[in-house]
């Protein structure tokens, strides 16, 4: 079955940086374009980035660009969301998303999330 | 500017029915949807996409009292013989060149 299971999260200071991971399994990675996206404390859900099936193609939230980049490696089936310059308002829990196959327009499969903290 | 419209709350009683309604900003009207249901402390489930003619797409294991519908700019979510496990937050969801947009969510209360 699929499994999308996100670890990296944790307390961080402002300004620093944090790296999310994404192990996958249970489906053809290289195939499927991949989302993250976060919902704040009590919030709801936010998009943050989406990679296309072949990793060409980036797109960005207007709140993270130039602070975030996504990234996947396709021999190990992993998710990358690297997270620079860490604001007090990226707190959120981070999902990682499989979109549904041939498109990128939405997730079809959802991780559980990992729990990142920014805060001095 | 593309946005999405929803209810922050909805109520209906065990084995009733309810329609939850997502709203497309003007100029989309013709833009379809997801819908995914987030129950408490859990990660987002995947509902289905809900097309602007109305036809809709299931994922996997979606029981069929799950149905989607569509009039104008509105996206519907029904469900139907409401059981305890439906009270949840319910997000539509749609998409633009470059964006992903979520609604702002629906809590559903089963009384």
């Amino acid at each position: 079955q699929v499994q999308l299971v996100e670890s990296g999260g944790g307390v961080v200071q402002p300004g620093r940086s944090l790296r999310l991971s994404c192990a996958t399994s249970g489906f053809a990675f290289r195939s499927y374009a991949m989302h993250w996206v976060r919902q704040a404390p009590g919030k709801g859900l936010d998009w943050v980035a989406l990679i296309s099936f072949d990793g060409d193609k980036t797109y960005y939230a207007d709140s993270v660009k130039g602070r975030f980049t996504v990234s996947r490696d396709s021999s190990k089936n992993i998710l990358y969301l690297q997270m620079n310059s860490l604001r007090t308002d990226d707190t959120a829990v981070y999902y990682c998303a499989r979109s549904v196959l041939g498109f990128s327009t939405h997730p079809d499969y959802w991780g559980r999330g990992s729990l990142v903290t920014v805060s001095s | 500017q593309l946005v999405l419209t929803q209810p922050p709350s909805a109520s209906a009683s065990l084995g009733a029915s309810v329609k939850l309604t997502c709203t497309l900003s003007s100029g989309h009207s013709t833009y379809a949807i997801a819908w995914h249901q987030q129950q408490p402390d859990k990660g987002p489930r995947y509902l289905m996409k809900v097309n602007s003619d109305g036809s809709h797409d299931k994922g996997d294991g979606i029981p069929d009292r799950f149905s989607g519908s569509s009039s104008g700019a509105e996206r519907y979510l029904t469900i139907s013989s409401l059981q305890s496990e439906d009270e949840a937050d319910y997000y539509c969801q749609t998409w633009a060149t470059g964006i992903r947009v979520f609604g702002g969510g629906t809590k559903l209360t089963v009384l």
